[in-house]
């Protein structure tokens, strides 16, 4: 199938714990986005990375690092979790800046 | 700043038409989009419209573009239950990549 997928979908963890969230697009495009859904659905834009560089850093706690080994995958990496950190976390890509952004099934993490 | 407003909720009987409404702000948006959440699901693009245009017709969807008035609709005709979702407004930020969304709309559709 091609798609965009997000593993895992469902993260359990203690505060304090470093944790990641994997994502990967076989749809052969160029952009690709971290989005945060907190309780109150609200979706934020965290990081946009075309071509495997960094553009778009929102303001977002250095604790955050996303990481793109190539154009297929973004990896976000989350250190010293806080409680705050809960909420679900969506991938997403496009074949550009321009065009529509396509989203992954979302990770929920939840920090006990 | 750039701003996306959608009312919160909306409930309707199933065969009846849908209208949901977005305002924005940002009026050098160059596409506006609508996507559709299901419970414990990811965001599904339904559909999307340029600028440019007034209004784009896909089967039981309806968009209407008011550019002046930095105005949205989502229009579903016939709905049915399977419409029952969280339906975002979303356009393109400033920086021409990020999508600014809505805080999204929860359409219950009763039998």
């Amino acid at each position: 199938d091609t798609a965009v997928s997000q593993t895992p979908k469902y993260l359990v963890t203690q505060m304090g714990n470093d944790k990641s969230i994997k994502c990967e697009q076989n749809l052969g495009h160029d952009t690709m986005y971290w989005y945060k859904q907190d309780s109150k659905k609200f979706l934020k834009i965290m990081f946009s990375y075309n071509n495997k560089e960094l553009i778009i850093n929102e303001t977002v706690p250095n604790r955050f690092s996303p990481k793109s080994p190539d154009k297929a995958h973004l990896n976000l990496h989350i250190n010293s979790l806080e409680l705050g950190d809960s909420a679900v976390y969506f991938c997403a890509s496009s074949p550009s800046f321009k065009y529509e952004q396509y989203f992954g099934p979302g990770t929920r993490l939840t920090v006990t | 700043g750039e701003d996306v407003e959608q009312s919160l909720f909306l409930s309707v009987r199933e065969g009846d038409s849908s209208v949901i409404n977005c305002t924005y702000t940002d009026s050098s948006s160059t596409y506006l989009y609508w996507y559709k959440q299901e419970p414990g699901a990811g965001l599904q693009l339904l559909t999307y419209i340029f600028s440019n245009m007034d209004m784009k017709q896909d089967q039981r969807l309806t968009v209407l573009l008011n550019k002046k008035d930095k105005h949205l609709s989502l229009r579903i005709a016939d709905t049915q239950t399977g419409d029952s979702a969280i339906y975002f407004c979303a356009e393109k930020g400033q920086a021409g990549t990020a999508l600014i969304f809505g805080k999204g709309t929860t359409l219950s559709v009763s039998s």
